[in-house]
């Protein structure tokens, strides 16, 4: 059974819109969630995060909403730039261990 | 990212055995290997906590891992298959915050013939 699922495999905006990407989980333990960023040729790097004890976290373009009673979170990237294309992963982890769950990614293309 | 140095970059095997080398230079003390294949996300392969290997996953006996220090990782392949075709990524963490931020390396792209 997969822990975390994200809704699209592919997304494809315009420059200055916002994308959205929509990520859902199984496991109410889960209690961290975070969102790596993956370019061609190189390996993932955390983006940004959220806790379960939050609804909301904001980083500039980037921001996360999180519904602990719906187990589903969307990470919205605002004005999308031709430099935000690359695959995103929605991640989850609890405090039971130190095993992180990866989503299948969701490759955004932004258009110019 | 030079934090995490893997090398080789690129690798193209028949059915040969050849080791893939990381060295972090973060002072971590959690070190990873992962296995990408195309489209796909990190799946994880071993764990090692201070050079423990702490969970080994259901990888291939013929996919060793070792760690002389800690913060060294290699990973010994013996007679690859072409499942075994994917990048592996080395990634390294703290390990009372591994499930709060892990570092990747740049990746090993091994292509089996």
């Amino acid at each position: 059974q997969q822990q975390v699922r994200q809704s699209s495999q592919s997304l494809t905006v315009w420059e200055g819109e916002t994308a959205i990407l929509n990520c859902s989980y199984e496991n109410s333990a889960f209690d961290y969630f975070p969102w790596y960023q993956q370019f061609p040729g190189e390996g993932p790097a955390l983006l940004i995060a959220i806790r379960s004890v939050s609804d909301k976290k904001e980083d500039g373009r980037f921001t996360i909403f999180f519904n602990k009673r719906e187990k589903n979170l969307s990470l919205h990237i605002k004005d999308s730039q031709p430099g935000d294309s690359a695959t995103y992963f929605c991640a989850a982890s609890g405090n039971s261990n130190n095993r992180i769950f990866f989503g299948d990614g969701t490759q955004l293309v932004v258009k110019p | 990212n030079t934090k995490i140095t893997q090398s080789p970059r690129y690798l193209i095997l028949g059915r040969a055995n050849k080791s893939l080398e990381c060295e972090q230079h973060l002072g971590h003390n959690a070190m990873y290997w992962y296995k990408q294949s195309a489209e796909k996300p990190p799946e994880l392969m071993f764990l090692y906590n201070l050079k423990q290997l702490i969970r080994n996953e259901t990888v291939p006996s013929r996919f060793i891992p070792e760690c002389p220090d800690s913060s060294k990782l290699l990973l010994h392949i013996s007679a690859v298959d072409p499942e075994d075709s994917a990048v592996y990524f080395c990634a390294s963490s703290q390990w009372d915050r591994a499930n709060e931020r892990l570092f990747f390396g740049h990746g090993t792209k091994l292509s089996v013939l």
